[in-house]
């Protein structure tokens, strides 16, 4: 089975610009869940969707925003784009929503978008 | 104070040493624990989850968790060359939909 895949891997833009980062998740895992990782703030979760709707959310600005679809492929976007937000930027799937006990919850990262703002 | 504490390394043992990696946590709601595995360039990889106290084994990984004094751990045993990486715990509260991961631990098996 295909694992989750993540595309750009690699992304240059300039501060004030936007991006869309997009994520396709293992066949039949119905939840999409995004994080931030950088050195300084490890990994932080961004938000879940689970059949198209955001069910959870971490604690990031609203230019952070995400969408799925109805194929479970999930995208995410930064607005206004900042320094700060030069990152590895991870999607991870599972079966069942976010918290759910035993193997449907586990949850299967992708290698991964690096983004890096000048 | 963070909710989840982890010594970030790095750590540099020998080949076929006993390594021990080790994260605190503030939260006794905590319900889950897993611990990830990630190469240099790559997603964290999943390597153990467990929800009680206790010991859950799998090969060279002992997973070990001790609720009462809020410490869980990951015992390698033999540890190989292709075991470097860094390794990260995570916590979850699913009451709150809520996942913390640790800083990770950056380890190095000297051949």
């Amino acid at each position: 089975k295909a694992g989750v895949t993540q595309t750009p891997r690699y992304l240059i833009k300039t501060r004030g610009q936007q991006v869309t980062l997009s994520c396709s998740p293992i066949s039949g895992h119905r939840s999409v869940s995004w994080y931030q990782q950088t050195p300084g703030q490890g990994l932080q979760f961004l938000f879940e969707y689970f059949s198209e709707t955001q069910r959870n959310k971490g604690n990031f600005p609203g230019r952070f925003s995400g969408r799925q679809f109805s194929n479970s492929r999930s995208e995410m976007n930064v607005s206004t784009l900042e320094l700060g937000d030069s990152a590895l930027y991870l999607c991870a799937s599972s079966l069942g929503f976010f918290g759910t006990e035993g193997p449907e919850g586990t949850q299967y990262f992708g290698p991964g978008t690096r983004l890096l703002v000048l | 104070q963070k909710e989840v504490e982890q010594d970030p390394g790095p750590l540099s043992v020998p080949e076929g040493a006993i390594v021990s990696l080790n994260c605190t946590y503030s939260n006794s709601a905590f319900q889950y624990f897993m611990w990830y595995r990630q190469y240099s360039r790559k997603g964290p990889e999943l390597l153990m989850y467990t929800y009680s106290s206790g010991n859950k084994e799998d090969g060279r990984f002992t997973a070990q968790v001790d609720k009462s004094s809020k410490y869980i751990s990951l015992f390698i045993r033999d540890s190989q060359p292709s075991d470097s990486a860094t390794y990260l715990c995570a916590i979850v509260d699913s009451s709150a939909s809520k996942i913390i991961f640790g800083s990770g631990t950056r380890l190095s098996i000297r051949p």
